[in-house]
């Protein structure tokens, strides 16, 4: 099994472009997650999507939209980047609400 | 205020000592407690959750739980070289997961 698979691992962005994280899992998790991670923060939720056809934000939320495009996909959407996203954003997913997360292997995102 | 804190340490222990680490949390209706492990450059790994106060145990690591003083802790045993990283205690209330900035633990051979 693959577990939580993100593409791209990598992406520099100039400011004002655009870009979607893709984030797919084969674990059959109702609940899916978006983070970023920034030294000396910790992981800060952005959105997640309890269940397929549902999302919510999180913690940090603007500046960012998602997709819940099915039950296995969860992509995340910068409109236009700031070098403030810059960061290493994870996708996570989990069973249910409550339950401990599986993480993808991340996306390093740099803003220039 | 940060809801849920850890000291960033770095923590170092000798190979073979007990390794403390600790998580007090502010959002008292909290359920569910984690332990994740992140090593440089990786993403995060589940290791330890908690859901009722006292202690649970798997292998060579022991998650304590006290809901009352809102204080979640991780011990690891027998520690090896192979413990250090940082880790990541986190609360969640149904979808809500709130992460502590994460523990540097660094084990000595």
């Amino acid at each position: 099994n693959a577990g939580v698979t993100q593409t791209p691992k990598f992406q520099v962005l100039k400011t004002g472009q655009s870009m979607t994280l893709q984030c797919a899992q084969d674990m059959n998790h109702n609940s899916m997650y978006w983070y970023r991670q920034d030294p000396g923060m910790g992981l800060r939720l952005i959105y997640y999507s309890a269940s397929e056809g549902t999302t919510d934000k999180g913690e940090v939320p603007n500046g960012y939209n998602v997709s819940r495009l099915n039950k296995r996909e969860f992509s995340l959407r910068l409109e236009s980047a700031a070098p403030s996203q810059t960061s290493v954003y994870f996708c996570a997913s989990s069973e249910a609400g409550g339950r401990g997360y599986t993480f993808g292997s991340g996306t390093r995102l740099t803003v220039v | 205020q940060k809801e849920v804190e850890q000291n960033s340490g770095p923590l170092s222990v000798p190979e073979g000592a007990i390794a403390s680490l600790n998580c007090t949390y502010s959002d008292r209706v909290s359920q569910s407690f984690f332990w994740y492990r992140q090593y440089s450059g990786k993403s995060p790994e589940l290791i330890m959750s908690i859901y009722s106060n006292g202690d649970k145990e798997d292998g060579r690591f022991t998650a304590q739980l006290n809901k009352a003083s809102q204080y979640v802790s991780l011990l690891i045993r027998d520690s090896q070289p192979s413990d250090s990283a940082t880790y990541l205690c986190a609360v969640a209330n149904n979808n809500d997961m709130r992460f502590g900035a994460g523990t540097r633990l660094t084990v000595k051979p």
